[in-house]
C-alpha cells in the first residue's frame, strides 16, 4: 500500500471549515483513499472514501488532485466534538479491509 | 441496533499468562477484523475472519497469537505467555459485506490490554 504523509497537528476554530491534507505520491491506480477518524480513547470512526473522484458524504467532502498525489478533507463547519486524530489511509481495492493506520493529524477544534 | 461490542474494555495480566478477548460484531454483520495499536502509533491489521474461517492472517504474529470466530458465539483474540510488548489497545471491527462489496467497517471501543 501507498505510504501517506499528514500533518502531525492543526487548529480550526469552531464554525470555520476544517481543510485537513494528505500526501500519497507513490498511490497505484487501483487504490483507494480512505479517511477515518479517532476520537480520544474510541474505536476508529469511517469517514468516507474515494478512488478519483470527489466525494461528498453528510460528514464531510473529499477532495482528490486530479494526479491523485495528495487530497483534502474538508469538514465544512467544525464542531468541538470534531476534536480527533484523522487519518488518511490508502489501500487495494481488494484489501480495503486491511488498513495500516499511520500516525494521523490530531485536529483541535477551539471555541 | 447495538455497535461492535468488546469485551473486556480493560485487561490486565501478568507475564506469562494468557489473554482472551472477545468481539460480538454489529448485528448482520459476518466479518470481522481485529486491529492492535501500540502506544503512540496508529492501528496495524492483525487478521481478518468470516464464521469459522481465518481469511487473512497476514498481520498477526507468527507466535502465540490466535483467533477464532465461531459459527455461535463471539470472535476471540488469544495470546498465550503474554510480555510487555503485547501491551496495546486491541480494536474489532465488523462488516456487513465482504471486503470489495463494502469498505466500511465499523469498529468497536477496543480493549486494552496491559501486561505487568
Amino acid at each position: 500500500d501507498a505510504k501517506t504523509t499528514q500533518p502531525p497537528s492543526m487548529d480550526c476554530a469552531e464554525g470555520r471549515a476544517a481543510n485537513l491534507p494528505c500526501n500519497h505520491s507513490t498511490i497505484s491506480g487501483n487504490e483507494y483513499v480512505y479517511w477515518y477518524r479517532q476520537i480520544h480513547s474510541q474505536g476508529p470512526q469511517y469517514i468516507i472514501h474515494g478512488l478519483k473522484n470527489n466525494e461528498t458524504n453528510e460528514m464531510a467532502s473529499l477532495i482528490i488532485t486530479e494526479d491523485r498525489k495528495s487530497s483534502t478533507l474538508i469538514l465544512p463547519h467544525a464542531t468541538l466534538r470534531d476534536t480527533a486524530v484523522y487519518y488518511c489511509i490508502v489501500s487495494l481495492t481488494n484489501s480495503g479491509y486491511a488498513l495500516n493506520f499511520g500516525k494521523g493529524t490530531s485536529l483541535l477544534v477551539t471555541p | 441496533n447495538a455497535g461492535v461490542m468488546q469485551n473486556p474494555r480493560h485487561l490486565v495480566r501478568r507475564r506469562g499468562q494468557e489473554a482472551r478477548l472477545r468481539c460480538s460484531p454489529m448485528k448482520g454483520h459476518s466479518h470481522v477484523y481485529w486491529y492492535r495499536q501500540l502506544p503512540e502509533e496508529g492501528l496495524k491489521f492483525m487478521v481478518y475472519l468470516q464464521k469459522e474461517n481465518i481469511i487473512d492472517e497476514s498481520g498477526m504474529p507468527k507466535e502465540r497469537f490466535s483467533a477464532e470466530f465461531p459459527k455461535e458465539g463471539p470472535s476471540i483474540l488469544r495470546i498465550q505467555q503474554v510480555v510487555r510488548g503485547d501491551s496495546a489497545a486491541y480494536f474489532c471491527a465488523s462488516s456487513p459485506m465482504a471486503p470489495g462489496q463494502t469498505y466500511e467497517q465499523y469498529f468497536g471501543p477496543g480493549t486494552r490490554l496491559t501486561v505487568t
